[in-house]
């Protein structure tokens, strides 16, 4: 069975700082998709950024960027210079399940910004 | 701003009320889901409507009744709900059910709180 795994359950970064979260998945599937969702207090899941397995480029988003290692089966999100509007619950999501609509969720890392 | 609209936002009724949380998109998706969500974990998927059909029911108990009256609007109709049934109810919308590289947009969620 597909598997998502968030191994930071919290991380902290001094504001203007990079931090950077990790993410590993298990899949047999040649092609398939991974996601990060940024959660904030206000509760709307939002999507940050996305990556299609078969790009060998990695993605990115403004200040935020994703290092997919393919082989490792790792998809780590960077964030740089940190903004105090980037506290929130980090997920990270993959198409799996036995269905095509289910995406399997990491357990969320909660990213504390120190102003 | 959210595209997806959900209403209430706060909902407190006791176990042997009937109520039913709203959701609202307009940006042609056809695939619409309901999600429950506790405090600091992932969402867990209860529904998927694709073109306006039921999908996929997550062994959800029939004391939740999902409802999709047509492709933009979808309801989730509460009866006799317990306690642990307390939690963020989150929908989401996404342009084709199924995998892909198109992400699930979502609403800001109902906080439900039963007594």
């Amino acid at each position: 069975a597909q598997t998502v795994t968030q191994s930071q359950p919290e991380m902290s970064v001094q504001e203007a700082e990079t931090v950077t979260l990790s993410c590993t998945y298990d899949t047999s599937e040649s092609d398939y998709y991974l996601f990060w969702y940024k959660q904030p207090p206000s509760r709307q899941m939002i999507l940050v950024i996305r990556q299609e397995a078969y790009k060998q480029q990695n993605a990115t988003e403004n200040r935020f960027s994703v290092n997919f290692q393919k082989a490792a089966k790792s998809f780590s999100l960077k964030i740089s210079d940190s903004q105090l509007g980037d506290a929130a619950m980090y997920f990270c999501a993959s198409w799996g399940g036995d269905s095509n609509y289910q995406l399997i969720w990491g357990a969320g890392t909660k990213l504390i910004i120190k102003p | 701003d959210t595209e997806v609209t959900q209403t209430p936002k706060h909902l407190v009724m006791g176990m042997t009320n009937k109520k039913s949380l709203k959701c609202e998109q307009h940006m042609g998706h056809r695939a619409m889901y309901w999600y429950k969500q506790k405090a600091k974990k992932p969402p867990e998927l209860m529904f998927v409507y694709s073109y306006e059909k039921l999908s996929i029911n997550e062994s959800v108990p029939s004391r939740f009744s999902p409802e999709c009256p047509n492709s933009s609007l979808l309801n989730l109709h509460l009866h006799a709900l317990q306690p642990e049934d307390s939690a963020l109810y989150l929908c989401a919308s996404s342009l084709t059910g199924g995998r892909s590289n198109q992400p699930q947009h979502f609403g800001d969620g109902t906080r439900l709180s039963i007594l």
